[in-house]
């Protein structure tokens, strides 16, 4: 069975703070992906990044940037300089390679608050 | 190029009643899949759908049903409605490629209170 878990369920940081999500997932294939999404009060699940389990390059795309670790299970997301446009739900999801990224299950989310 | 459209937007039902969510995926994707998000949790997987087909089932009971129409657009319905019902549905959309990983996207939701 696939699991994720994001212990932390809400941070508050002030603006131009790094913050970094944690992400702790289980599963028993080898070939697997791993997604974070962007959640604003809209409702709206905003893709951010997909990682194949097979490719462990950190990745950075501006502000954020991505730290996956197969040896624990964990794949962790920074905002550098933190903006208050960052305040939204953030959940980091698991898609195994049957489903080939097509069914997904979710953490619980961590809730972000960045104030000015 | 439109995005994952979802209709309607926000709904009030009452216990008992039915109702039937619509989903238009992104331009060039064949799988729509649904998901459910109780307030405060992540979201839940409910079923996908490819080809007219439903091709994986989450763990729902029978009183949600769906359906694919030839345009790839989807119909979520749910029977005989609970208070724990009230959520937000989410519908996906993704190309279906079994060898390698896929992007999915999603529409803005459907706000569903059921009194």
């Amino acid at each position: 069975a696939q699991k994720v878990t994001q212990a932390q369920t809400e941070i508050s940081v002030v603006e131009k703070e790094d913050v970094t999500l944690d992400c702790v997932y289980e599963t028993r294939d080898t070939t697997y992906y791993l997604f974070w999404y962007k959640q604003p009060p809209s409702g709206e699940l905003v893709f951010l990044i997909r990682r194949n389990s097979f490719d462990e390059q950190n990745e950075i795309s501006g502000r954020y940037s991505w730290n996956f670790q197969k040896s624990t299970s964990s794949f962790n997301f920074t905002i550098t300089a933190s903006q208050v446009v960052d305040s939204a739900v953030y959940f980091c999801a698991l898609s195994d390679s049957n489903n080939a990224g097509n069914m997904l299950t979710f953490g619980g989310g961590t809730r972000l608050m960045v104030k000015p | 190029d439109a995005g994952v459209t979802q209709s309607p937007t926000h709904l009030i039902k009452t216990r008992g009643q039915q109702v039937t969510l619509r989903c238009s995926p992104k331009s060039g994707h064949d799988t729509v899949s649904w998901y459910q998000q109780a307030l405060g949790q992540g979201p839940q997987f409910i079923f996908q759908y490819y080809e007219e087909e439903e091709r994986q089932r989450g763990n729902f009971p029978d009183r949600f049903s769906g359906h694919q129409f030839p345009n790839y657009s989807s119909e979520l319905n749910v029977n005989a409605l609970l208070l724990g019902d009230s959520a937000l549905y989410l519908c996906a959309s993704s190309l279906l490629n079994r060898n390698s990983g896929n992007t999915i996207y999603f529409g803005e939701g459907s706000w569903l209170t059921v009194v």
